[in-house]
């Protein structure tokens, strides 16, 4: 199947800084990529879905000022949590459409 | 509102059983139902259904569609260990983005 690339697999940070990190689909281009939360024992929970070339939809409740977007390329979006403070400390993970949807392996985000 | 629901919410069963779980849902313009497995990281993709009554099957794992009854289940025969996961089922529907309506998930542990 296709592969999807998330850097890094895991951040620890001190609240206030702000955090990026990379989806890369590797074998194939993505015009689309989706951007999804997890917490412990819930299910996935879509953030937003990254269009190349164009803004990002949010969903509701999803502050795109602090979760920013960016899809400058077919194989690369990128998401930044700006000023990070502990709640914002999830599973995050991307996935990008080839036939199907294919999932990165997830960057764990923890915010001291 | 679109939505996806899946039976059980948690399983426990012995090697050797056979589980069968379920997924239903409500979506505008069902365009595919999908099954993915989670262990610890991002889910992997198991089967795509988009026609009633064709079972897909891979090993031990099979699945099929009702489009008419708006369901999916998905069984695995002879369980493993390795078969504890959360399965989770998701619906693509109407729109070119091709967002994902998400189900909570189905929680197996299969014991020795």
């Amino acid at each position: 199947g296709a592969v999807v690339s998330q850097h890094p697999s895991r951040v620890i940070c001190k609240s206030g800084t702000s955090v990026k990190i990379e989806c890369r689909s590797l074998d194939f281009q993505a015009t689309t990529m989706f951007w999804y939360r997890q917490f412990p024992k819930q299910s996935l929970m879509l953030m937003a879905t990254s269009n190349e070339g164009s803004k990002a939809t949010y969903e509701q409740g999803v502050e795109k000022d602090k979760f920013l977007i960016n899809h400058a390329s077919l194989t690369l979006s990128t998401l930044t949590v700006t000023s990070a403070h502990p709640e914002d400390s999830s599973f995050y993970i991307c996935s990008a459409n080839a036939n199907e949807q294919f999932f990165g392996p997830g960057t764990r985000l923890t915010v001291l | 509102e679109d939505k996806v629901v899946q039976s059980p919410l948690s399983l426990v069963v012995h090697e050797g059983d056979t589980v069968t779980l379920n997924c239903s849902y409500e979506v505008t313009n069902f365009r595919s139902l999908l099954w993915y497995k989670q262990e610890k990281k991002a889910p992997t993709f198991l089967f795509m259904l988009t026609s009633s009554g064709i079972e897909k099957k891979s090993g031990r794992l099979s699945s099929i569609l009702d489009k008419k009854e708006l369901f999916s289940i998905l069984n695995i025969t002879a369980t493993q260990t390795g078969d504890s996961a959360i399965y989770l089922c998701a619906v693509e529907g109407a729109g070119n983005n091709r967002k994902l309506i998400w189900g909570l998930g189905t929680s197996l542990a299969v014991n020795p």
